[in-house]
């Protein structure tokens, strides 16, 4: 079975500070994608970057970006520039690409992160 | 475009009423979920749907039940509400890049 594992329970940071969220997955597959949402107050899920296990090259989407070891298995995100509007709990998903419950988000516990002006 | 909704947004029922959770998706997905979300956690999945017409069991599947008589709509019921229901509700569908596209949530409270 797939676990998420995320460490940190709450995070803060300086506005215009990095700060960088962990997350670690046990997998026995060797094709996957990888996730991190975004969930503010609003309450809506909100896809932030993506990861597909078989490109070396980390992903990046504007201020966010990822550091991915895949013989760790290991996906931390880093924000750069963080900014009020980060605030919010982020989730690490990890989707079953095969099988049983096929594309079912396995998700990690989650790390409330605030943002200090 | 309005991608996935949900209605309703806020519901409170008393113990042992039932209501219908509806899910619509305008993206032509074939598979569509639903979770649960308790106060601090992550996600869990109840059922989920492969296509119109089939369903099954997730991880925490028991007190509900789920129908997709259309492609686009996957419905949630709860025929018997408990107070451990009480949570928010999400519905999702997914690309064939495993991005879900979720909706914005249904908080149910049971008393």
């Amino acid at each position: 079975a797939q676990t998420v594992t995320q460490s940190q329970p709450e995070m803060s940071v300086q506005e215009a500070e990095t700060v960088t969220l962990s997350c670690t997955y046990d997998t026995s597959e060797s094709d996957y994608y990888l996730f991190w949402y975004k969930q503010p107050p609003s309450r809506q899920m909100i896809l932030v970057i993506r990861q597909e296990a078989y490109k070396q090259q980390n992903a990046t989407e504007n201020r966010f970006s990822v550091n991915f070891q895949k013989a760790a298995k290991s996906f931390s995100l880093k924000i750069s520039d963080s900014q009020l509007g980060d605030a919010a709990m982020y989730f690490c998903a990890f989707p079953n690409a095969g099988g049983t419950s096929y594309g079912k988000l396995t998700f990690g516990q989650g790390t409330i992160l605030t943002v200090h002006p | 475009n309005a991608g996935v909704t949900q209605t309703p947004k806020f519901r409170v029922l008393k113990t042992g009423q039932s209501m219908t959770l509806l899910c619509a998706q305008d993206m032509n997905h074939e598979y569509m979920y639903w979770y649960r979300q308790d106060p601090g956690m992550g996600l869990r999945l109840i059922h989920y749907s492969v296509g119109e017409g089939t369903t099954a069991k997730g991880e925490v599947p028991d007190g509900y039940n789920v129908s997709r008589l259309k492609k686009q709509n996957f419905l949630l019921g709860l025929e018997s509400a408990a107070p451990s229901q009480t949570s928010v509700y999400f519905c999702a569908s997914l690309d064939l890049s495993y991005e879900q596209y979720f909706g914005p949530g249904t908080r149910l409270t049971v008393t």
